[in-house]
């Protein structure tokens, strides 16, 4: 069965940090892209980062460009996310998902989300 | 930066069809998907590549892009329908999504 699931998710303060990761299973976890999405409560959906296959390209949103760092370890079919400097604004729930790795395929499996919340 | 603007609300009555457009400049020129979301759950990608549809997603939603407007249109609309939908396209390396836009079935 396809399981994405996350974990990591806590209370943490401004200022913060967090590390959150990303388990998968039932695929081959290494021939996908990875992405981490957010949603605020109560808002859309917004795009974090995304790591290629093998970790060539790695892109993140202006909003977290400098504080976020993605990575991926294929040996453990994991994805990470290292948050530094969090704010109030970066309190969501964060979700994995995968994508093939070919144009206009987007994110066809997500994981269940993890909640992150910033507040002193 | 790029953006892609939806109605923030759509109304159908149940058995009728729906469409949600979503707006962005030269969004036909890109692909676009539609992620559907119920209330607690994970979203689900019920269009890709502009007009596919993934295995287990309904036949009645389909999908077009065109110009500056790509729209998910659902046929036969039923209550489970009910959601948000997100439209989801790429501005170079980048991934944006719209604001969703809240489906009622009444």
């Amino acid at each position: 069965e396809l399981q994405l699931v996350e974990s990591g998710g806590d209370l943490v303060k401004p200022g913060g940090s967090l590390r959150l990761s990303c388990a998968a299973s039932g695929f081959t976890f290494s021939t996908y892209n990875m992405n981490w999405v957010r949603q605020a409560p109560g808002k859309g959906l917004e795009w974090v980062s995304s790591i290629s296959t093998s970790s060539t390209y790695i892109y993140y949103a202006d909003s977290v460009k400098g504080r976020f760092t993605i990575s991926r370890d294929n040996a453990k079919d994991s994805l990470y996310l290292q948050m530094n400097s969090l704010r109030a604004e970066d309190t969501a729930v964060y979700y994995c998902a995968r994508a093939i790795p070919s144009a206009g395929k987007g994110f066809d499996y997500w994981g269940q989300g993890t909640l992150v919340t910033v507040s002193s | 930066s790029y953006e892609l603007t939806q109605p923030p609300s759509v109304s159908v009555s149940p058995g009728q069809t729906a469409s949600i457009t979503c707006s962005g400049d030269k969004l036909g020129e890109k692909f676009a998907c539609w992620y559907q979301q119920k209330p607690g759950q994970s979203p689900v990608q019920v269009i890709y590549e502009n007009r596919k549809r993934p295995s287990g997603i309904p036949a009645r939603f389909s999908g077009s892009n065109s110009g500056n407007t790509a729209t998910l249109t659902i046929s036969g609309t039923q209550a489970m329908d009910e959601a948000d939908y997100y439209c989801q396209a790429w501005d170079s390396t980048t991934v944006v999504f719209g604001g969703g836009t809240k489906l009622t079935v009444l």
